[in-house]
């Protein structure tokens, strides 16, 4: 059974670029959250996604922005990158909008901004 | 405003010394409680979930409790391989929302 993947692992854009990042949920999951953790501190909530609708929204610019596929799979995009968006972003799948309580984590990608 | 405060910030232990971690969280409307592990540089991994006072789960070690306003992980006779950050996690149903807010963590080292 796949759990959570995520691409690229790695990643390095200067000030001002976009970014993409991809995330695939685990088998039988429908909802994906997106989390940016800096150095040190817990997983902040982007935001959320279910039935291809962005459901809930965390204190982020609209600077990020995200989609889901209609085979769940989801993907971030973060434009006019700061040397603050460093950090690693974190995908999680879960069911039913976060209604079936556990999230399960992505290996993160690490976005170094120069 | 939800709030999820972690103690301590960091922890180090002799292999075979039992401690606790604490999780405080202050949330209108718990829906659960959650505890992962995260080793350098990964994705945190689930542990347990807790939904209501007075429930406990175990897992080899590990010993996740749950209050009205406060969590405790125990960790029984550590080993090196334990050395992780562990976090703290709720979920809030206020307003319909189901976000998680995360503590910052309890950095564990535990010494051969």
């Amino acid at each position: 059974d796949a759990g959570v993947t995520q691409s690229p692992t790695h990643l390095i854009k200067t000030r001002g670029q976009q970014v993409t990042l991809r995330c695939s949920p685990k088998s039988g999951h429908d909802t994906v959250s997106w989390y940016q953790q800096a150095l040190g501190q817990g997983p902040q909530f982007i935001f959320q996604y279910y039935e291809e609708e962005e459901r809930q929204r965390g204190n982020f610019p609209d600077r990020f922005s995200g989609h889901q596929f209609p085979n769940y799979s989801s993907e971030l995009n973060v434009n006019a990158l700061l040397l603050g968006d460093s950090a690693l972003y974190l995908c999680a799948s879960s069911l039913l909008g976060g209604h079936g309580g556990e999230q399960f984590f992505g290996p993160g990608t690490r976005l170094t901004v120069l | 405003e939800d709030q999820v405060t972690q103690s301590p910030e960091a922890l180090r232990l002799q292999e075979g010394e039992s401690s606790s971690l604490n999780c405080s969280y202050t949330v209108s409307g718990l829906r659960g409680l959650f505890w992962y592990r995260q080793d350098p540089g990964k994705g945190p991994e689930f542990l347990f979930t807790l939904y209501s006072a007075g429930e406990e789960k175990e897992k080899e070690r590990l010993k996740a409790t749950l209050t009205k306003k406060e969590s405790f992980l125990h960790i029984t006779a550590p080993k090196p391989e334990d050395s992780a950050t562990y976090l703290c996690a709720v979920q809030d149903t206020t307003s319909g929302t189901y976000k998680y807010i995360f503590g910052t963590g309890t950095r564990l080292k535990v010494l051969a």
